[in-house]
């Protein structure tokens, strides 16, 4: 059971839009830590994907965004493409234990 | 660019030891907080540990502390993972990343570590 609450898992055709939440608590992103997204490639090491909470790295297409609200966080992917099929989780730190948190992690398939 | 490159890891017994490197380079290694995750077979990932950029700080998950220790050498841009009492669920492969500081922005290809009998 991770500390932070992501879907298995989400869907959609090539150019639709989904989103990702993650849920967190008190101790975490309700506390005001930031919120980091990372893809992970099928057999490949996670990239980051989003930073403090809607920031992307360079390099990253603007399809992707973040953000954060109360004890909870949403990646959206816009224009949903074939090669954004991976898997994406989110991370925290969490003060009640003093360390960093990830989510379950959520698997997309594009159709 | 940046590069990191774990080694170290392989096939231990349950209650065995191993040492897990992390080879840096591209950046100066001396200046960043650098992290363990690792990621069970078929699993998310899980933060095990993470070292300050002079060594004084080390803080663990709850699942490996008092078994795993962590460790630096700034004169040869490395960072260890030394893990004891090894058992079958620290079955995983095992990353160092890069603390930018906040998110994990670098990330090295990881090292397989297998606990059987």
């Amino acid at each position: 059971q991770s500390v932070l609450t992501q879907p298995p898992s989400v869907s959609g055709a090539p150019g639709q839009r989904v989103t990702i939440s993650c849920t967190g608590s008190s101790s975490n992103i309700g506390a005001g830590y930031d919120v980091h997204w990372y893809q992970q490639l099928p057999g490949t090491a996670p990239k980051l994907l989003i930073y403090v909470n809607n920031n992307r790295p360079s390099g990253v297409p603007d399809r992707f965004s973040g953000s954060k609200s109360g004890t909870s966080a949403s990646l959206a992917i816009t224009g949903l493409q074939a090669e954004d099929e991976a898997d994406y989780y989110c991370q925290s730190y969490d003060n009640s234990l003093s360390g960093w948190v990830f989510g379950g992690g959520t698997k997309l398939t594009v159709l | 660019q940046v590069q990191l490159v774990e080694s170290g890891g392989g096939v231990v017994q349950p209650g065995g030891s191993l040492r897990l490197s992390c080879a840096a380079s591209g950046f100066t290694f001396s200046s960043y907080d650098i992290h363990w995750v690792r990621q069970a077979p078929g699993k998310g990932l899980e933060w095990v540990a993470v070292i300050s950029y002079d060594g004084s700080n080390k803080y663990f998950a709850d699942s490996v502390r008092g078994r795993f220790t962590i460790s630096r050498d700034n004169s040869k841009n490395t960072l260890y993972l030394q893990m004891n009492s090894l058992r079958a669920e620290d079955t995983a492969m095992y990353y160092c990343a890069k603390d930018s500081p906040g998110p994990h922005d670098s990330w090295g290809q990881g090292t397989l570590v297998t606990v059987s009998s």
